[in-house]
């Protein structure tokens, strides 16, 4: 356990649904991120939240939208999908986006496994 | 922009030591990290190096030279519980400090 939780562990959704993935952390956190992980390819980051804002962007396309309402909580809306979308989602969190290495160590949460039809 | 390379499969046997290169490109360095995943499992933090030389954290270490941008992840008295894949981090100075992660190293240890 690492204190970041993520629900669903796994999804199966048509093209055309529109679904919710959800993160939580536990720790008290600032900073909370969005990961794709595909086969054979590296941790690609989505998106980056420090205290509820949004700070980065990283070229993901608007079918994905995510979500803070708080520094506890994060989603990641899903509509309109492509198979190609088929991936692990991980969330991670941070103390904070800078500092020192006690500040910057991510934990994640155990990923949910999407599958897009 | 950055870039990370390391090996995508290592085998070793139990007892053995390992180890685990990562040499990157970056804009601007910030620290390299190490983490661990067992299959099916979430990413786990081992070790940071923001200077160059060699940390310690019981069976692992992890070494980097900024001059040769290269580092290293080592494991020693290896155990059947270490195989999994293995991703060295890139943490920049630009902006937020942004993170970039390497294909990662699939370790299998056999007896």
């Amino acid at each position: 356990e690492t204190g970041v939780t993520q629900t669903p562990r796994h999804l199966v959704m048509g093209m055309t649904n529109k679904k919710s993935l959800k993160c939580e952390q536990h720790l008290g956190h600032n900073a909370m991120y969005w990961y794709k992980q595909s086969a054979k390819k590296p941790l690609e980051l989505m998106f980056v939240y420090s205290l509820e804002e949004r700070v980065e962007n990283n070229s993901v396309p608007s079918r994905f939208s995510p979500e803070c309402p708080n520094s506890s909580h994060l989603f990641l809306h899903l509509h309109t999908l492509q198979p190609e979308d088929s991936a692990l989602y991980l969330c991670a969190s941070s103390q904070d986006l800078r500092g020192g290495v006690m500040d910057n160590e991510q934990f994640f949460g155990p990923g949910t496994r999407l599958t897009v039809l | 922009g950055q870039s990370l390379e390391q090996p995508s499969e290592v085998t070793a046997v139990e007892g053995a030591i390992v180890q685990i290169n990562c040499t990157y490109q970056t804009s601007g360095f910030y620290g390299l990290s190490w983490y661990q995943q067992h299959d099916g499992g979430a990413p786990t933090f081992l070790s940071y190096n923001a200077l160059d030389g060699l940390e310690e954290t019981g069976r692992f270490s992890s070494f980097l030279s900024r001059s040769d941008s290269y580092g290293y992840l080592l494991l020693q008295e290896l155990q059947m519980k270490d195989s999994a894949s293995y991703f060295c981090a890139v943490r920049d100075r630009g902006g937020y400090q942004k993170v970039t992660f390497g294909t990662g190293t699939k370790l299998q240890v056999i007896p």
